[in-house]
């Protein structure tokens, strides 16, 4: 059963350092997303990428966040330098098609906590 | 600015009976809509959609309605199990910028 493998699982750090989250897309997914969950705006679509190019990435604090697909099996995100309220649940997905209009499948998450 | 509300955090139903999970919006450009249910410490995993063209889908035990007039939908269980016991997010296409938009989930909890 094909899934979207995000690393690390949970990362504790503090403030100031860098983070990178790393997701691997289900094979032969042409679109990602990044995702960060919060209580209070529940899933916040951070950027997305469609075959390799970025699309949008309205949603991220462009000083601090950074988002790419080096290759089609790897995405990241980083932020640096990282902040107390960056701390959240991050979820890549992966998806089909040339619009929104199939599912996404998501990963387990990287649960983050900067102190 | 929530585009798309899910105006309970919680729901409780028993074993058996119906859960009913509410979801309404605000941007008339939504055209596609989606549930997805989460468990703890795992990614959301997708459980039905719906066409704006539609004003219902059925799979299994689980059914979609959508009413564009009132921009409201829901999503039906029945019947209910325990398995079923997880966050239930509505999530909204816009078919404009091509963005999925979710709610803030609704937990359900459903008791034998």
């Amino acid at each position: 059963d094909a899934r979207v493998t995000q690393t690390p699982r949970h990362k504790v750090t503090e403030m100031g350092q860098e983070v990178t989250m790393r997701c691997q897309p289900i094979l032969g997914h042409n679109t990602v997303f990044w995702y960060r969950q919060t209580m209070m705006q529940g899933l916040e679509l951070l950027a997305y990428f469609r075959n390799r190019a970025p699309l949008d990435d309205s949603g991220m604090p462009k000083d601090r966040f950074s988002a790419e697909m080096p290759d089609a099996t790897l995405a990241t995100l980083k932020i640096q330098p990282s902040e107390p309220r960056d701390s959240a649940v991050y979820f890549c997905a992966s998806g089909l098609g040339d619009r929104v209009n199939q599912p996404q499948h998501f990963g387990d998450g990287t649960r983050l906590s900067i102190l | 600015d929530q585009q798309v509300k899910q105006n309970s955090p919680s729901l409780s139903v028993q074993e058996g009976r119906i859960s009913i999970l509410n979801c309404d919006y605000t941007n008339s450009m939504f055209d596609y809509f989606l549930w997805y249910k989460k468990y703890p410490a795992e990614g959301p995993t997708f459980l039905i959609s719906i066409s704006s063209i539609k004003d219902k889908n059925e799979d299994g035990r689980f059914t979609v309605f959508l009413n564009k007039s009132a921009k409201h939908l829901s999503l039906h269980i029945v019947p209910s199990q325990p398995g079923d016991s997880a966050v239930y997010f509505c999530a909204a296409r816009d078919y404009n910028t091509d963005k999925l938009i979710f709610g803030t989930g609704t937990r359900l909890q459903v008791f034998p």
